[in-house]
């Protein structure tokens, strides 16, 4: 089974600010099998990366991804306050298909 | 517009079942692989299972192999999943999940609201 650990736990940034959040893999993914989530509150999730770099539809630019082999980083420029959400990663590359733990991303 | 309704969530007592329901439209259900996930309460998220587009093959997590079992009925557009040997842990929403692709390895791009399920005497 593949792990995933994300980091830091909780990220508390200003509005306009960057977040960099990581996901590390091991063993070591595809880049093809990568893929990032955002979940708010009581809502459930939505795709956002999708092959480590890939924008799902409707994603803002402001939101990038890359990495390759077991780290990858999933990075959000000129953070807004709707930005304030649970990141998680996801490998396909393997059943089972799991997920990280989660970032927290608080604005402050 | 993909939407993915779950029913059949609720209280049931450890070692019991439960099956739940994910009715889909909006797309040509037989055609993707669909998924089952799940969030414990105040947890993250836990990939639980996923079935082929032509409902032929299946994958489970370990922590579920053997006592939940997923299906789908493309002439109906419904994916289920049969619960049994129910234990607390197995508390959560559970999610029906549309993969982005007919083929194993894709993203979940459309996600449905949920279902409860609370496993407790």
């Amino acid at each position: 089974e593949i792990v995933l650990t994300q980091s830091p736990g909780t990220l508390s940034l200003s509005p306009g600010e960057r977040a960099t959040l990581s996901c590390r893999a091991g063993p070591s993914i595809s880049i093809s099998y990568l893929a990032w989530y955002q979940q708010k509150p009581g809502q459930a999730p939505r795709l956002l990366i999708y092959g480590t770099s890939s924008r799902a539809t409707g994603i803002p630019d402001r939101f990038s991804g890359s990495g390759s082999g077991t780290d990858f980083t999933l990075t959000i420029n000129r953070l807004e306050p709707e930005d304030s959400a649970v990141y998680y990663c996801q490998q396909y590359n393997s059943s089972p298909f799991t997920f990280g733990p989660g970032t927290k991303v608080e604005i402050k | 517009e993909v939407q993915l309704l779950e029913s059949g969530g609720g209280l049931v007592q450890p070692g019991g079942s439960l099956r739940l329901s994910c009715a889909a439209s909006g797309f040509t259900f037989s055609s993707y692989v669909m998924t089952w996930a799940r969030q414990a309460p105040g947890k993250g998220l836990e990939w639980v299972s996923a079935i082929s587009a032509g409902g032929d093959s299946t994958y489970y997590a370990g922590s579920v192999k053997g006592r939940l079992t997923i299906s789908r009925d493309n002439s109906k557009n419904t994916l289920s999943l049969q619960m049994n040997s129910l234990r607390a842990e197995d508390t959560a929403v559970y999610y029906c999940a549309k993969g982005r692709g007919s083929g194993w390895y894709v993203p979940i791009d459309n996600w449905g609201q949920g279902t409860l399920v609370t496993v407790s005497s």
